[in-house]
């Protein structure tokens, strides 16, 4: 079936560095993708989205990429710092209905090292 | 700034006990979801809801959850009769419309079944 993964679980950096976090989808269909950053014991916060018609966008310190001809998506923080450690997913959603469903990635676990 | 709300933090139920999970949306928003997160596993949809109706729901939405709107501000989850696979973080989110917007996510309630 279609499906949202994660090519990396986890990503370790150093304080300052920039990550980059990948993601890939498959279903063609998708529209919109977002990225959500969850801390320990916390829901999704939404960091930045994109909308298909799009191939980037920058938000404050993140850029997010999508290349529909791969259906490849990666969110990239620039200098990352000990507040960014967290778990990424990538989700995808397509207009269905009033309401959008959203289907999430694995997740990606980045660690700021000191 | 706003925020979607979840009420109980941590829900502790022996199995085949009824429970109800509430949200507080935005206030503004007119469109709400359920998802769930096993431990350790990706954030996967329940069921959106639009106009005091479903609008869409997956496969592990079955006979024993509903959903509720009571009155002007709460958004509630019910599972009738509680399994052991039940237990997970389920989260509350939101958007004002039912388009490419961003959807936010409460804190999320922690559900264990006993």
């Amino acid at each position: 079936g279609e499906s949202v993964g994660l090519h990396l679980p986890t990503l370790s950096v150093q304080e300052g560095d920039n990550s980059i976090i990948n993601c890939a989808y498959s279903n063609s269909a998708s529209d919109y993708f977002i990225w959500y950053k969850q801390e320990s014991g916390k829901g999704p916060q939404f960091i930045i989205d994109i909308r298909s018609n799009m191939d980037k966008r920058q938000g404050q310190r993140v850029t997010v990429l999508l290349n529909k001809t791969v259906k490849h998506l990666s969110l990239q923080i620039a200098a990352t710092q000990p507040g960014d450690s967290a778990v990424y997913f990538c989700a995808e959603t397509i207009h269905s209905g009033s309401a959008r469903q959203l289907t999430f990635g694995s997740g990606t676990q980045l660690t700021v090292l000191p | 700034e706003p925020e979607v709300t979840q009420t109980p933090s941590h829900q502790v139920t022996q199995m085949g006990q009824e429970v109800i999970l509430r949200c507080v949306p935005i206030s503004n928003h007119l469109y709400f979801y359920w998802y769930r997160q096993i431990l350790g596993q990706k954030v996967e949809f329940l069921v959106s809801f639009y106009n005091n109706e479903i609008s869409e729901k997956s496969e592990i939405f079955d006979d024993q959850f509903s959903v509720e709107r009571p009155d002007g501000s709460n958004f509630t989850l019910k599972i009738r009769s509680t399994k052991l696979e039940d237990s997970a973080m389920y989260f509350c989110a939101s958007t004002r419309d039912g388009g490419a917007d961003t959807q936010y996510f409460g804190p999320g309630t922690r559900l264990t079944v006993l």
